[in-house]
Parts: structure tokens; C-alpha cells; sequence
């Protein structure tokens, strides 16, 4: 079975520039997750889809920060414009039926510089 | 608001047994997970309990009492491999897989 998908594996942006991130979660996962990891610093949340909706952004910067996830399979997130304070690593999961939601499988992430 | 609580760092020796307490403090409880990052790493998936009790699953073994709002993983059989950074994370449930993740313990194993 394959894993999640994320690219491109890494990003350098010089502040105030747009950049994007594509996940594709494992096949037949309903739910999807983005998380922002700073150094140091457990994962945080960002928002989550079941298929195409959206269920909880409540800490998506949302000035700046947008998701979608069209036809409920792939996802893309976008930062516009970037700020120094965006380097992390965001992660990208996903996770299956209810019995099953209680894992959830990420994927290698996305390490953004902002210079 | 929550809080998550989990010591910074443990280290340990190849065979030894260790354990990494977790205490919360949420606005809703489903259930605690834990989670393995390796460096430069994703997380994975350890365990999860919704119920009090210990759950086992071949070295590693998770704690919940509700009552007392903590939890810990257990590690047994130490080995080098199993060096890397443990996350607990709480479930707030109301949407199901809401997690809120400590700052994570730094296991450090040695020869």
C-alpha cells in the first residue's frame, strides 16, 4: 500500500513570496490533515478535511494561509506571502474509516525556508 | 485552552525499560496517542487509548487513566533503533482525529 505523497520535499522562499504544497493521502482515505511543525516543536494542526469538506481550521492563519482538497483525494496548501515565521516542516495525513481514524499516516513533509 | 506535558528529554541503555509520562489539561477528551519521529523523519503511529488501562503491542506498551488526566508509553527491550523523539497527543474529539500533540521526549538509547 502506498504511503502519503507530499512534494516537493523541500522549498527555500524569500519572505513576502507564495508557495505551494501538494499532498495525495493514502488511497481510500477519507480524512485528510495538515500540520505545521516547527523545530523543536510537536506538530500543529492547521486544518482537516473529510473528503472535500472542511471539518476544523480554527488554527489556519487564514490572512495568509488557504487549503483545498477538490473531488475529496488530493490536497494542496498555500502560503501568500510568506513570513520569516513560516519555516517549518508541514506534514500532510491522512487517516480511514472511523474504526480505523485513530491512526493517522503522514507523509515525509515539506521543509520550508523563508529567508 | 490545553496544555500537554512531557519530559524534554530520557536517555537509556540497549535492553533497559524506559517510560515517558504525559499529563493533559484539554477542553475535550477522546483519547491520547502516541507518536515515533525519527530525525529528519515523519511521525508514525505507536498506540492509541480511549479507555483507562495498558494497552500492549510487542515492546512498547500505553497507559491512560482519565481520572487522572495522564498517560505514559512504555519502551522495553531497548534498542538503538528505538532512539528518536515521542509525541503524546490528545484526541479533542467532537471531530474525530483532532489532535493536540505535546512538544515531544527526546529518547536518546546507548551501547
Amino acid at each position: 500500500e502506498a504511503g502519503v505523497a507530499q512534494s516537493p520535499r523541500y522549498k527555500i522562499i524569500e519572505k513576502r513570496q507564495s508557495v505551494a504544497f501538494w499532498c495525495n493521502p493514502i488511497s481510500g482515505h477519507a480524512t485528510l490533515y495538515w500540520y505545521q511543525q516547527i523545530l523543536g516543536q510537536g506538530p500543529k494542526l492547521l486544518i482537516q478535511f473529510q473528503n472535500n469538506g472542511v471539518v476544523d481550521d480554527s488554527q489556519l492563519p487564514k490572512d495568509r494561509f488557504s487549503a483545498e482538497r477538490l473531488k475529496g483525494v488530493d490536497s494542496t496548501l498555500k502560503i501568500q506571502p510568506a513570513k520569516l515565521e513560516d519555516s517549518a516542516v508541514y506534514l500532510c495525513a491522512s487517516s480511514g474509516t472511523r474504526g480505523e481514524a485513530m491512526a493517522q499516516y503522514f507523509g515525509p513533509g515539506t521543509r520550508l525556508l523563508v529567508l | 485552552g490545553q496544555s500537554l506535558e512531557q519530559p524534554s528529554e530520557v536517555t537509556a541503555v540497549e535492553g533497559a525499560i524506559v517510560q515517558i509520562n504525559c499529563t493533559y489539561q484539554t477542553s475535550g477528551f477522546y483519547g491520547l496517542s502516541w507518536y515515533q519521529q525519527h530525525d529528519g523523519g515523519a511521525p508514525t503511529f505507536l498506540s492509541y487509548n480511549a479507555l483507562d488501562g495498558l494497552e500492549e503491542t510487542g515492546r512498547f506498551s500505553s497507559f491512560l487513566s482519565r481520572s487522572d488526566s495522564y498517560g505514559y508509553l512504555l519502551l522495553q527491550e531497548l534498542q538503538m533503533k528505538d532512539s528518536a523523539s515521542y509525541f503524546c497527543a490528545v484526541d479533542r474529539g467532537s471531530t474525530l482525529g483532532r489532535l493536540y500533540f505535546g512538544r515531544g521526549t527526546q529518547l536518546t538509547v546507548w551501547p
